[in-house]
């Protein structure tokens, strides 16, 4: 049973340019997080999703981001024209369900630099 | 403003020594959960707590979940450089947030 599966493990984009970050959750699971994390810092949620739904996106900012989590295929992270301050290591991890005793179980990241 | 507040947010000891970080919420969860990041990966679960007053060891680590269930402790015991990394508790309900977290640093 694969892990959580990010791609690209590491992005580069000019300002302006559009980023696109994948997370293939491990198999069975529905639940899908994504958080940001900048050196030396610790986690920010981003936004929660389940299949086919948000849940909770309160922690992405209004503009330029947005997430999906597709019936079939992987979870996308879209960030349209970026700017410096948005490079970023960005995490997603993935749950079988919501609730007690639930283990996350999260990707190696996907680190991007804008130039 | 975090829903889960970690302290404290940097954490650099010499080997041998004691520590303790803590994990504080004025929300009541149904679980707590402990991960652990080192550099260049994702996090990866220590321990999950469940019961109100519950204590969790794994070898020197010890894990304590607040009566209230609001708030949690780790203590390591004479700590190694390989402890070194960022330690993350979670909240759960009917999903899980992160605290910012604690970076550790043992020195030899």
């Amino acid at each position: 049973n694969a892990g959580v599966m990010q791609n690209p493990r590491h992005l580069v984009r000019r300002r302006g340019q559009e980023a696109r970050l994948r997370c293939s959750p491990m198999k069975g699971h529905s639940h899908v997080y994504w958080y940001r994390q900048l050196p030396e810092e610790g986690l920010k949620f981003m936004v929660y999703l389940q299949k086919e739904n948000i849940i909770d996106e309160s922690g992405m900012p209004k503009e330029r981001f947005s997430a999906e989590f597709p019936k079939e295929g992987p979870s996308i992270l879209r960030i349209q024209q970026v700017v410096r301050g948005d490079s970023a290591a960005y995490f997603c991890a993935s749950s079988p369900l919501a609730g007690i005793g639930t283990e996350a179980f999260f990707g190696q990241g996907t680190r991007l630099t804008v130039v | 403003t975090q829903l889960l507040e970690q302290s404290p947010q940097f954490l650099s000891i010499q080997e041998g020594e004691n520590l303790t970080v803590y994990c504080n919420s004025s929300s009541v969860f149904s679980s707590l959960q402990w991960y652990r990041q080192e550099p260049g990966e994702g996090p990866v679960l220590l321990v999950t707590v469940v019961t109100g007053g519950e204590v969790k060891k794994l070898k020197r680590l010890t894990f304590q979940f607040g009566d209230a269930r609001k708030d949690s402790s780790l203590h390591i015991t004479a700590a190694q450089p390989g402890d070194t990394g960022l330690y993350l508790c979670a909240g759960v309900n009917n999903d899980m947030r992160f605290g910012a977290g604690t970076r550790l640093t043992v020195k030899p």
